[in-house]
This record gives structure tokens, sequence and C-alpha cells, in this order.
């Protein structure tokens, strides 16, 4: 059972461009989360989704990103006109359905550096 | 703000040793979860203990939860160089379903 899977891997972006992060939750899985690091700190919650509906996008900052988990195909983490502030660490996680605040399985990550 | 925080910041210590890691949170809780995150990679999952359970052992590691001081500890016994990574503790708060809210984390360096 391949584990959560993210890519890419690393993404440099220039000012002004878009960043595109997917997230393949892990087999049998219906929740999905986004988290970002940034260096030298903890996880900070971004948006939780299951398909199709976002349920809590408290993190989400209010302009430029959005995210998307549709009925078929990866969740989206989608940075509109990055700026250099956006440099961070992109971290999914997945959980199975059920009770969401149980176990969360996350993946490698996605490293965005915005120059 | 709800996020927790974790002493000591860093930890180092020689392999053999224990280390024990602490962690603190300010809102009610589910459940509170210790994970693992090696150098620039992604988080594994350690352990879970529900918030009606005081103490749980996993291997090597034994976590405590206090809800009364709103504090948790991680040790991690006769420690090993391979368990050189950063560890954060992250609460499921009885109100945010299914967001989970970080500590800074400790970083801890065994010695061979």
């Amino acid at each position: 059972n391949a584990g959560v899977m993210q890519n890419p891997r690393h993404l440099v972006r220039r000012r002004g461009q878009e960043a595109r992060l997917r997230c393949s939750p892990m087999k049998g899985h219906s929740h999905v989360y986004w988290y970002r690091q940034l260096p030298e700190e903890g996880l900070k919650f971004m948006v939780y989704l299951q398909k199709e509906n976002i349920i809590d996008e408290s993190g989400m900052p209010k302009e430029r990103f959005s995210a998307e988990f549709p009925k078929e195909g990866p969740s989206i983490l989608r940075i509109q006109q990055v700026v250099r502030g956006d440099s961070a660490a992109y971290f999914c996680a997945s959980s199975p359905p059920g009770v969401s605040t149980d176990t969360q399985y996350f993946g490698p990550g996605t490293r965005l550096t915005v120059l | 703000s709800q996020q927790g925080e974790e002493d000591p910041q860093a930890l180092s210590i020689q392999e053999g040793e224990n280390a024990t890691m602490n962690c603190s949170y300010k809102t009610s809780i589910n459940n509170l979860q210790w994970y693992r995150q090696n150098s620039g990679r992604g988080l594994v999952h350690l352990i879970l203990i529900r918030s009606n359970e005081r103490e749980k052992h996993s291997g090597r590691l034994r976590v405590t939860l206090d809800t009364s001081k709103k504090s948790s500890s991680l040790l991690i016994t006769a420690s090993r160089a391979a368990d050189t990574a950063s560890y954060f503790c992250a609460n499921a708060g009885g109100t945010s379903y299914g967001k989970l809210t970080f500590g800074q984390g400790t970083i801890l360096t065994v010695h061979p």
C-alpha cells in the first residue's frame, strides 16, 4: 500500500507565477489535509478536504491560495502570483473515512522556492 | 494562538541515554499525537494518546498526558543515533474537527 504521494518534491517559481502542488492520499483514504512549514518552525494547518468538499479552510490565506480534492484525481493546492514569503515546505496528509481526528499520514512534502 | 509549545527546543545526548521532551497546549483536546521528522523529510507518526488516557507505551517510547496541566511528555529510552530528528507534538482539538495543531518541535541529537 503506497503511502501519501506528493509531487513535485521541489518546485522553483519566480515571483508572480503560479504554483500547483499535488497530493495523492493513501488508498482508501478520503480525508486530505494541507500544512505549511516555514524554516525552523512547526507545521501550520491550512485546509481540510474530503472528496469534492472543503471542510475547514481556517488556515488558508484569504487571497491567492486555493485547494480542491476532486472526485477523481489528486488534491491540488494552488498558489497564484507567488511571493517570496510563500517559500516553504508544503505537506499533505491523509486519513481514512471515519473519525478524522485520529492519525494522519504525511507525504514527503513539496519544497517551494520563490525567486 | 492555539499553537502549543515544546521544550526543550534542542536536546543533545549520548547514545544509550534517555531523552525527554515536553509539550504544552492551550485548548481542550480529543487526543495528542507525537511525530518525528528527519531533516528534509516528511513526518512519521509515532504514537497517539487519547484525552482519557494518562500513559501509553510503544517500544522504546513512553508518552504521558496530563489534561489538568494541558501537557504531555515523550520519553525515548536507550536512545540511538538513528533517533536524531525533530520531534513534534500535535493536538486534535475538541472543536477543530480534522485539524492538528503542532508545537514548535524539539530537535534531538543523539551522539554515537
